[in-house]
């Protein structure tokens, strides 16, 4: 099973500001790695597919890139919507996902 | 416009089985390319692949829980079901169903399911 890590485990930003959130796994994921939001009470939001794609109707400010075992989430701008818990998923050897980076207000 | 809903028990006790149901609307489990995963999220905790189903019938289980799960699907009623067998309180979580658009492999999961939460207790 690839183990994929996530830092840091909280990002206290504020609007306005970049968020930076990094996920690395054990051993190359190639780039089939997936980024997605959630929100307390909500299912999962895909953002980014196969390392830096966007998905439908997501942000620009949204963007993803990295392959192998290292990638990175970038929000350029944070919009009040955008404090949640983010999780990376690769699906190189089965389905794994990292443990989550909160992104509160600072 | 794709839809999935889960449905099944809200609490069950332990070394009893777990039955849920995905029902989808938006898209057929017989077109190719297409695929529904099932994945669960303890309160308070990350989320966990469990299954996924592909359109020609093909499947793929989590390594660690395959012995303890099954899955299969109703075309005709645009459903899929996950079976969990032995639940223990620690099999406490959230089960949401989700749309996988498959090129070759599934590698993610597009819409989700509101999610529902199954508790196990005795």
């Amino acid at each position: 099973e690839i183990v994929l890590t996530q830092s840091p485990a909280t990002l206290s930003l504020s609007p306005g500001e970049r968020a930076t959130l990094s996920c690395r796994a054990g051993q190359s994921v190639r780039s089939q790695l997936a980024w997605y939001q959630q929100k307390p009470g909500q299912a999962p939001r895909l953002l980014i597919y196969d390392a830096s794609n966007r998905a439908t109707g997501i942000p620009a400010r949204f963007s993803g890139s990295g392959s192998g075992t290292d990638f990175t989430l970038t929000i350029s701008s944070l919009e009040p919507e955008d404090f949640a818990v983010y999780y990376c998923q690769q699906r190189s050897n089965s389905f794994t996902f990292g443990p989550g980076t909160k992104v509160d207000i600072k | 416009q794709i839809t999935l809903k889960e449905s099944g028990p809200t609490l069950v006790k332990p070394t009893q089985t777990l039955t849920l149901t995905c029902t989808f609307s938006g898209f057929s489990l017989s077109t190719s390319g297409v695929g529904v995963g099932w994945i669960r999220q303890p309160p308070g905790k990350a989320l966990e692949w469990l299954a996924l189903i592909y359109w020609d019938d093909d499947k793929c289980y989590s390594p660690s829980l395959k012995s303890r799960l099954t899955i299969t699907k109703d075309t005709s009623k645009n459903q899929v079901v996950l079976t969990m067998t032995n639940m223990d309180p620690v099999d406490t979580a959230t089960y949401y169903c989700a749309h996988s658009p498959v090129n070759i492999l599934a590698t993610h999961f597009d819409y989700w399911g509101q999610g529902t939460l199954v508790t196990v207790s005795s």
